[in-house]
């Protein structure tokens, strides 16, 4: 199947700052989701992007299907934003969405 | 607009007893359903997805199996708990196809003791 990495595994902020994260995979791709798990464990969707790139407010994400990996990137971080980030693919004519491990923010005020 | 809802939010049950866990979407027809546990702190596994009524599909072996009675309607169950079935199961459904947009449930905490 289809394997998943996810980096950095955690990541500390101070509010305001801006991040990065990393999500490779290792095939071809027909989904590829963003996920923020919130305190309550609401799986809340962030990005639908198997490829380009999308912008929501102070989120982004960019897909580069042809080297197999995604960013997200948050700007002007908020406390709000703390929490685990999941990247999820779906191998081209597979059936099973595949999550990373996922990298935990902490976002200090 | 479509929702998803599961129950119960909590559950705490003994070694040995059953599991019947239930999710609904509203809002669309003939979805893809799936059903996902989480180990504490780490990511989500696939243990079951269903494309029709009465259609089921096992992605790990284990003590649990899946059934869809309805089109809207996805069960969990399990004859008798294990420890090890402790964990955040996650209901999820997707429009009829695979490479479709996944959507997720609020969760089912169960703690067997």
């Amino acid at each position: 199947g289809i394997q998943v990495e996810q980096s950095p595994p955690d990541l500390i902020l101070q509010e305001g700052a801006n991040s990065t994260l990393r999500c490779n995979f290792s095939d071809s791709v027909n989904n590829l989701q963003w996920f923020h798990q919130n305190p309550w464990g609401q799986l809340i969707n962030l990005f639908y992007i198997p490829s380009g790139t999308k912008q929501n407010g102070r989120l982004s994400a960019t897909t580069v299907a042809t080297e197999r990996y995604s960013l997200l990137y948050i700007s002007s971080s908020q406390t709000t934003d703390s929490g685990v980030y999941f990247c999820a693919a779906l191998k081209a004519a597979g059936n099973k969405l595949t999550f990373g491990g996922g990298t935990r923010v902490l976002v200090k005020p | 607009s479509q929702t998803i809802h599961q129950w119960p939010a909590t559950l705490v049950q003994p070694v040995g007893s059953p599991l019947s866990l239930e999710c609904t979407v509203e809002g669309t027809s003939n979805p893809n359903l799936y059903w996902y546990r989480q180990a504490a702190g780490r990511g989500l596994q696939l243990l079951f997805y269903s494309v029709g009524i009465g259609q089921i599909s096992s992605e790990v072996p284990q003590n649990l199996s899946a059934s869809r009675p309805q089109d809207r309607q996805f069960i969990l169950s399990s004859k008798k708990l294990l420890l090890s079935d402790s964990g955040f199961y996650l209901c999820a459904w997707s429009r009829g196809s695979f490479t479709y947009e996944q959507y997720f449930g609020p969760g089912t905490r169960l703690t067997v003791t």
